[in-house]
C-alpha cells in the first residue's frame, strides 16, 4: 500500500490553457474522490467515482471541468480554458465503500494550479 | 444540504498543554460519521480520529479525544500533552454513510503549538 499518489504536485500554466491531473488511488480501494482546497479554506467536494462510474459532480464543477477513471483504477481531472479562479489545490482521495466495509476517506498530497 | 462549521480560526498552545478545538454542523439525517483531520503544512491530509453517530461513547485515539453532542449537533477535538508536531490546520468533516462515504468539510483551525 503506497498510498494514494497525485501527479504533477505543482502546475503553473497561463490562462487559456488546458490542464490534466492524475491520481492513483490505493490499489484494493473503489471510490475515488477530488477535492478543490482554496488557501485557508477547507476541501469542497468535486465528484467522485465508483469503480468507473462518476455517481455525482459538485455544482462547482463547471462544464470546463472533465474527470474520467475509464478502468476503475486511476482517475484523471482536466481543466480547459483555465482562468485565475482555477488556482486551487486538488485534493485526491480514495476509499473502499462495501456493504459493512467502509474505510475513511485517505488523501493524497495534491496538486496545486497556478493560472497566471 | 450539509454544513459543518468552525468558528476558531486560530489557536494558540504551549507544548505539554491542551487545547480544545469546537466545531459544529446541521444535518437532518440521522446515520453519518463526523471526522478531524490534520493537514500539516504542505503536506497530506491525514485522519486523527473518527466518531458514529450512532455510538454514545466518544471516540479517543490516543492524545485526541472527541466530545460529541449529538442533541446540540456539536463535536470538538481535544489535543492533549500538544506536541510541536501537532502544529497544523484541523478541519472537521461530515460524512452521511449511505451518500457515496462524500466528506463535508469545515473552514478549519489552525494550530500552532509554542516551544
Amino acid at each position: 500500500d503506497t498510498g494514494v499518489s497525485q501527479d504533477p504536485r505543482h502546475k503553473i500554466t497561463k490562462r487559456g490553457q488546458n490542464v490534466t491531473f492524475r491520481c492513483d488511488p490505493i490499489s484494493e480501494h473503489n471510490r475515488l474522490y477530488w477535492y478543490r482546497q482554496t488557501l485557508g479554506q477547507g476541501p469542497e467536494f468535486l465528484t467522485y467515482f465508483q469503480n468507473e462510474a462518476q455517481l455525482e459532480k459538485s455544482r462547482l464543477l463547471s462544464d470546463r471541468f472533465s474527470a474520467e477513471r475509464p478502468k476503475g483504477s486511476f482517475s484523471t481531472l482536466e481543466i480547459q480554458r483555465t482562468e485565475q479562479g482555477d488556482s486551487a489545490m486538488y485534493l485526491c482521495a480514495s476509499s473502499l465503500g462495501d456493504r459493512g466495509r467502509d474505510t475513511p476517506l485517505h488523501f493524497g498530497n495534491g496538486t496545486r494550479l497556478t493560472v497566471t | 444540504a450539509q454544513t459543518v462549521t468552525q468558528s476558531q480560526p486560530e489557536m494558540s498552545v504551549q507544548e505539554a498543554e491542551t487545547v480544545t478545538l469546537s466545531c459544529t454542523y446541521d444535518t437532518s439525517e440521522n446515520n453519518y460519521y463526523l471526522f478531524w483531520y490534520k493537514q500539516p503544512p504542505s503536506r497530506q491530509m491525514i485522519l486523527v480520529i473518527r466518531q458514529e453517530a450512532y455510538k454514545q461513547q466518544n471516540a479517543t485515539e490516543n492524545r485526541f479525544s472527541v466530545n460529541f453532542q449529538k442533541a446540540a449537533k456539536s463535536f470538538s477535538l481535544k489535543i492533549s500533552d500538544s506536541q510541536l508536531g501537532d502544529t497544523a490546520m484541523y478541519f472537521c468533516a461530515f460524512m452521511i454513510k449511505a451518500a457515496g462515504n462524500k466528506l463535508t468539510f469545515g473552514g478549519g483551525t489552525r494550530v500552532l503549538v509554542k516551544p
